[in-house]
């Protein structure tokens, strides 16, 4: 079965400064998409960023990138220029291709500080 | 279409009460999902549809919990029994294709 580890239960950033959460994944499948999701408070989750397994480049969405590394199984999510509105949960999760379930990591709370 | 749509937003039960649940997808999606989500965890996956067929069920699905998906179009989630350890977030999820997942608001059980 394949897992998904969120390292950091709680993260705080001052706003305009630069924040990596950190994500790891286990599987034995080459191809599988990966997910980072947002769920602020009392709100519903909402995509931030995606990443297909087979491509190389690292996928980009304005202030969000994602630093994939497939042999490491790890897949972190930087935010840019943070945001008070950046605060909220933040999920990582994984998808195999040919399946349709999708794991989640526990979550890190990211809190930014005005 | 205004994306994934659940009923109700939140429920509170006596245990051992049944409780229904319904989600709405986003229309043209055929595949929809739920989840449970306990406060502080990730969402934890219980059953997957495609169209109306129930592809797969996870383990935390007991014999009290069962989903349907009749027309392809909604689905419903029924807790029968209701155990207090079923007070959670209900989350509903639609796709189509290699799309990412589209989540409902969710639906909050608390059972007394």
């Amino acid at each position: 079965a394949q897992t998904v580890t969120q390292s950091q239960p709680e993260m705080s950033v001052q706003e305009a400064e630069t924040v990596t959460l950190s994500c790891t994944y286990d599987t034995s499948e080459s191809n599988y998409y990966l997910f980072w999701y947002k769920q602020p408070p009392s709100r519903q989750m909402i995509l931030v960023i995606r990443q297909e397994a087979y491509k190389q480049q690292n996928a980009t969405e304005n202030r969000f990138s994602v630093n994939f590394q497939k042999a490491a199984k790890s897949f972190s999510l930087k935010i840019s220029d943070s945001q008070l509105g950046d605060t909220a949960m933040y999920f990582c999760a994984f998808m195999k291709l040919n399946n349709n379930d999708m794991r989640f990591g526990a979550g890190t709370r990211l809190t930014v500080k005005p | 279409d205004t994306g994934v749509s659940q009923d109700p937003r939140h429920k509170i039960t006596k245990r051992g009460q049944n409780v229904t649940f319904r989600c709405d997808p986003i229309s043209e999606h055929n595949r929809l999902y739920w989840y449970r989500q306990t406060l502080g965890q990730g969402p934890e996956f219980l059953t997957y549809f495609q169209n109306e067929a129930q592809l797969e069920k996870s383990r935390l699905l007991s014999d009290r919990f069962s989903a349907e998906r009749p027309k392809g179009s909604f689905s419903t989630l029924e807790i029968q029994r209701t155990e207090q350890g079923d007070s959670a977030m209900y989350l509903c999820a639609s796709r189509q294709g290699r799309t990412e997942a589209f989540f409902g608001q969710g639906t909050r059980l608390t059972v007394v």
